[in-house]
C-alpha cells in the first residue's frame, strides 16, 4: 500500500535555529515528492518538488529537501528559522503511474522567539 | 465522522460544455479550499472561502471558472466552457477556522475531470 508518513504533528524551534520536518513514504511506483506550506488564511503554496533530478532539491524561502531512496525519506530542512517560517507542512506524494496524489497529515511549525 | 466529500469522483466531459464539481466539507468547518492538480504539475491553489465569503480568489485561471459556498457548507466549482487544459484532479480541503493549532487541513479524495 502506499503511504505517506509525516512523522511529526507539531514541531517548535527557536528562531535562528534549524529546522526538520520528517517525511517517509511507502511506494511500489516511482513517486513525484512535493513539500507545501499552508499558511494563515492561505491556500497551499508549493515548497519544492522532485521528480527523479537531483537528489537535493533547492526549494523557496531558504527550504532545501533531500531525496533518499534507501531510507524512503524526503525531509525537509531550513539552515536558520524565521517567524515567518510559522505554517502547516504537508509532505505530498504523486504516484507516477496513476497520478494518484497521497498526502501526509501535516505538521505545525512553531517558531520561539 | 464524516470527511471532506467531492462528487463526481470521476467526470468525463466533452470540449466546451460546463462542469460542476461538489465539496462537502466537514461539518462546522469554516474555512473550505479549492486545488487542482494537472498531470505532472503541483498543486495548484484555485480559491478559499471563510464561511461563505471568498476572501482569496487568486488562483483562479480564468474567468471561466467560478466558486460559490451557500450556507457556509457546500460548494461548488463550475467550469465553463471546457478545455482540454481544464483536465485535472481537483482537489478540496476545509478546515475549522482556516487556521489554528486544533484546525488540521482535511482533504477530500478529488475530483478527476477529463475533457475530450
Amino acid at each position: 500500500a502506499q503511504s505517506v508518513t509525516q512523522l511529526d504533528s507539531h514541531v517548535s524551534v527557536s528562531e535562528g535555529t534549524p529546522v526538520l520536518l520528517r517525511c517517509n513514504y511507502s511506494s511500489s511506483y516511482s513517486p513525484s515528492l512535493f513539500w507545501y506550506v499552508q499558511h494563515p488564511n492561505k491556500g497551499l503554496q508549493l515548497l519544492l518538488k522532485y521528480t527523479s533530478a537531483a537528489t537535493l532539491v533547492k526549494g523557496i524561502n531558504g527550504f532545501e529537501a533531500e531525496f533518499k531512496k534507501s531510507e524512503t525519506s524526503f525531509h525537509l530542512t531550513k539552515p536558520s528559522a524565521h517567524m515567518s517560517d510559522a505554517a502547516e507542512y504537508f509532505c505530498v506524494v504523486i504516484l507516477n503511474r496513476d497520478d494518484k496524489i497521497i498526502f501526509g497529515k501535516g505538521t505545525r511549525l512553531h517558531i520561539l522567539p | 465522522g464524516a470527511g471532506v466529500s467531492q462528487s463526481p469522483s470521476n467526470k468525463v466531459t466533452e470540449k466546451g460544455k460546463d462542469v460542476e464539481l461538489r465539496c462537502d466539507p466537514i461539518s462546522g468547518h469554516t474555512a473550505l479550499y479549492w486545488y487542482r492538480q494537472s498531470l505532472g504539475q503541483g498543486l495548484e491553489f484555485l480559491i478559499y472561502f471563510q464561511g461563505n465569503s471568498a476572501p482569496d480568489k487568486s488562483g483562479l485561471p480564468s474567468d471561466r471558472f467560478s466558486a460559490e459556498r451557500t450556507g457556509g457548507s457546500v460548494s461548488t466549482l463550475t467550469i465553463q466552457r471546457t478545455q482540454q487544459e481544464d483536465s485535472a484532479v481537483y482537489l478540496c480541503a476545509s478546515s475549522f477556522s482556516g487556521f489554528s493549532d486544533n484546525s488540521p487541513l482535511h482533504f477530500g479524495n478529488g475530483t478527476r475531470l477529463t475533457v475530450t
